[in-house]
């Protein structure tokens, strides 16, 4: 079946390091690909996505690339803050039967010390 | 725009009893999901609902169930709990079954056991 494997955390940075969380997956098909993240206290909120091969999502400077090659979307920053410590769910979307079925990773909690 | 909001954000309740739980989604989003994100097993796909209608379900045992209004509000019921129900149960709600582009999530029920 539809999988997500995410690399396990804790990650723990400095602030203004660069960021990098590995994200690959297990689909039959082409699926659609998702950053969620939850701050603490919070529920998900999503943070980018892309729908297609190639695609590069991007959104409060993080970025991600849809590569088919690799079944790999991961998650990218150049300079992380304080305030982006939160835990990153890595997601995909794929036409199951006759529905849609998300399946998220595990999870990788990050915290930036400054 | 209101974003998705769940009622209550925290429960105690006590094994063998049972429990309600609240989602209200965003104005014109048709569709809610409902998870469950546990620290052992991360989120778990419970069902969807559209249109008053269950589109989709996950592998929860039948103690799990849930219903949608036609004003789109849906709720969901555990029977009999269990220690292991104790988790955060999101809910999210999208305009349409199938939108590629995400859900959004509202900021959870805390569920405790004891």
């Amino acid at each position: 079946g539809d999988s997500v494997t995410q690399m396990e955390g804790p990650v723990t940075l400095s602030e203004e390091a660069f960021l990098t969380i590995n994200c690959t997956y297990t689909a039959t098909g082409y699926p659609s690909l998702f950053w969620y993240v939850q701050y603490p206290g919070e529920g998900l909120q999503l943070l980018l996505k892309a729908t297609k091969a190639d695609d590069k999502g991007s959104n409060k400077g993080f970025e991600a690339t849809y590569r088919k090659e690799t079944t790999s979307f991961h998650l990218e920053k150049g300079s992380v803050q304080v305030s982006d410590s939160a835990v990153y769910f890595c997601a995909l979307r794929m036409y199951r039967g006759s529905n849609y079925k998300l399946t998220f990773g595990k999870g990788t909690l990050l915290t930036v010390n400054p | 725009k209101a974003g998705v909001t769940q009622t209550p954000r925290y429960l105690i309740k006590t094994r063998g009893q049972q429990v309600t739980l609240s989602c209200s989604p965003i104005s014109g989003h048709r569709s809610v999901s409902w998870y469950q994100q546990t620290p052992g097993q991360g989120l778990q796909f419970l069902f969807e609902y559209f249109s008053e209608t269950q589109r989709n379900k996950g592998n929860f045992p039948g103690r799990f169930s849930g219903r949608q209004f036609s004003n789109s509000r849906s709720e969901m019921n555990v029977s009999t709990l269990e220690l292991g129900d104790s988790a955060l149960y999101l809910c999210a709600s999208s305009l349409e079954v199938g939108t590629p582009y995400g859900y959004t999530f509202g900021s959870g029920t805390r569920l405790t056991v004891v």
